[in-house]
């Protein structure tokens, strides 16, 4: 069964830190990997898009990386502010036009 | 997100009652999906379309129906509200020139009582 995890499912940091959410996905074999940003009764944000032929992905204080031969990714939220404060969301995508399978989230608190 | 449109964005209807949720898209792209959104349950897919007249279900799909008689319009149905149909409804897109990353509407929250 393919199946996505997120770990931590809540993280709490202070204002500045450096932090790293991950994902891990059972089946290898995916086509693309997607991350979003979910902020309490609003929709889903794309952060970042990572191919199966690409290792990682950067947007300004954002860096996602992607190892298919180990099913995992890492999401790097560098200097993190109290405005990053939401439920970040990783998703893998098997299929072109495919369905997307969605890990649980990670809720993130970054007090100032 | 600018480029897909969900409306209406709340709405609260009686046990029983049809309800027609919409997305629309200015992006030409082939994809189209329904998802709902629970605590719980995260996001669980319900009917997807892979073109005009093209459409499959997904892992939820009881209860509800679709249509897309036009490449930007792509609506869900629901035939006789249910309370456990009370949810947040996200629209998506996709497509080959974006690469098939998905693109999400903002969601309409639906309560029926």
């Amino acid at each position: 069964k393919q199946e996505v995890t997120q770990i931590p499912a809540a993280l709490s940091v202070p204002e500045g830190e450096n932090l790293v959410l991950n994902c891990s996905f059972t089946d290898s074999a995916i086509y693309n990997l997607q991350w979003f940003r979910q902020d309490p009764g609003k929709g889903l944000t794309s952060l970042l898009l990572i191919q199966s032929s690409q290792r990682e992905q950067t947007s300004g204080r954002l860096n996602a990386s992607l190892d298919k031969s180990s099913g995992r990714s890492t999401l790097y939220i560098a200097a993190s502010q109290p405005g990053d404060s939401a439920t970040y969301l990783c998703a893998v995508l098997y299929n072109q036009g495919g369905k997307l399978i969605f890990g649980q989230g990670t809720e993130l608190s970054v007090k100032p | 997100d600018a480029g897909i449109t969900q409306s209406p964005r709340h709405k609260v209807t009686e046990t029983g009652t049809p309800v027609t949720l919409r997305c629309h898209q200015t992006e030409n792209h082939r994809y189209m999906y329904w998802y709902r959104q629970d605590p719980g349950h995260g996001l669980r897919l319900i009917h997807y379309s892979y073109g005009v007249k093209d459409t499959d279900k997904g892992e939820v799909s009881d209860g509800y129906s679709v249509s897309r008689s036009k490449t930007e319009d792509f609506l869900l149905t629901l035939e006789s509200a249910t309370s456990s149909q009370t949810s947040v409804y996200f629209c998506a897109i996709s497509d080959l020139t974006a690469n098939y990353g998905y693109t999400f509407g903002s969601g309409t929250r639906l309560t029926v009582v």
